[in-house]
């Protein structure tokens, strides 16, 4: 069974630091791994979509890569602002399903 | 651009009642899904569809309902509510399952169950 997990659960930062939040699964057969922002009380929002063929995607100053053999994704945030607050999450799409992360809520500091 | 839209937003309800939330998109998607999000628990699918008239269950589908009556449409429905069932429920839409399928996800439901 498909597990993903996010660490840390939470990290504060101050407003212009470079930031990389971790995504680890259990089970490399996937199809594709996504990216997300939820803000307070909101849906998800989708940030990123990286390919099982793929390694990477950069969107403006986000930047996320795949490790399928190792099971690792890595969102990296530059540049940081206090706009940036929100929760991540990560998501794998295997079989039949899209399996999430329980998210980092991510603080930035003015 | 209305992407996905859940109604009702919020709702209250008392054990035993039944409700019925709704989820619209209007980007043409065969693929619906229909999500639960508890703290501490994560996103859980609770059920799915790959196109007008097909549905299947997701990982936590027991006490729930859905159908797929047209395309644009996934209702999601509660027989006999639970405290347990207190959650936010969010329905999402995706172009194609497996991928590429990028999610599109609707503002969330807030549901209580009393």
């Amino acid at each position: 069974k498909q597990e993903v997990t996010q660490i840390p659960a939470a990290l504060s930062v101050p407003e212009g630091e470079n930031l990389v939040l971790n995504c680890s699964f259990t089970d490399s057969a996937i199809y594709n791994l996504q990216w997300f922002r939820q803000d307070p009380g909101k849906g998800l929002t989708s940030l990123l979509l990286i390919q099982s063929s793929q390694r990477e995607q950069t969107s403006g100053r986000l930047n996320a890569s795949l490790d399928k053999s190792s099971g690792r994704s890595t969102l990296y945030i530059a540049a940081s602002q206090p706009g940036d607050s929100a929760t991540y999450l990560c998501a794998v799409e295997g079989q039949g399903n899209l399996i999430f992360g329980k998210g980092t809520k991510l603080s930035v500091k003015p | 651009n209305a992407g996905v839209t859940q109604t009702p937003k919020f709702r209250v309800l008392k054990t035993g009642q039944s409700m019925t939330l709704l989820c619209a998109q209007d980007m043409n998607h065969e693929y619906m899904y229909w999500y639960r999000q508890d703290p501490g628990m994560g996103l859980r699918l609770i059920h799915y569809s790959v196109g007008e008239g097909t549905t299947a269950k997701g990982e936590v589908p027991d006490g729930y309902n859905v159908s797929r009556l047209k395309k644009q449409n996934f209702l999601l429905g509660l027989e006999s509510a639970a405290p347990s069932q207190t959650s936010v429920y969010f329905c999402a839409s995706s172009s194609g399952f497996p991928g590429p399928g990028e999610l599109f996800f609707g503002e969330g439901s807030r549901l209580t169950v009393l």
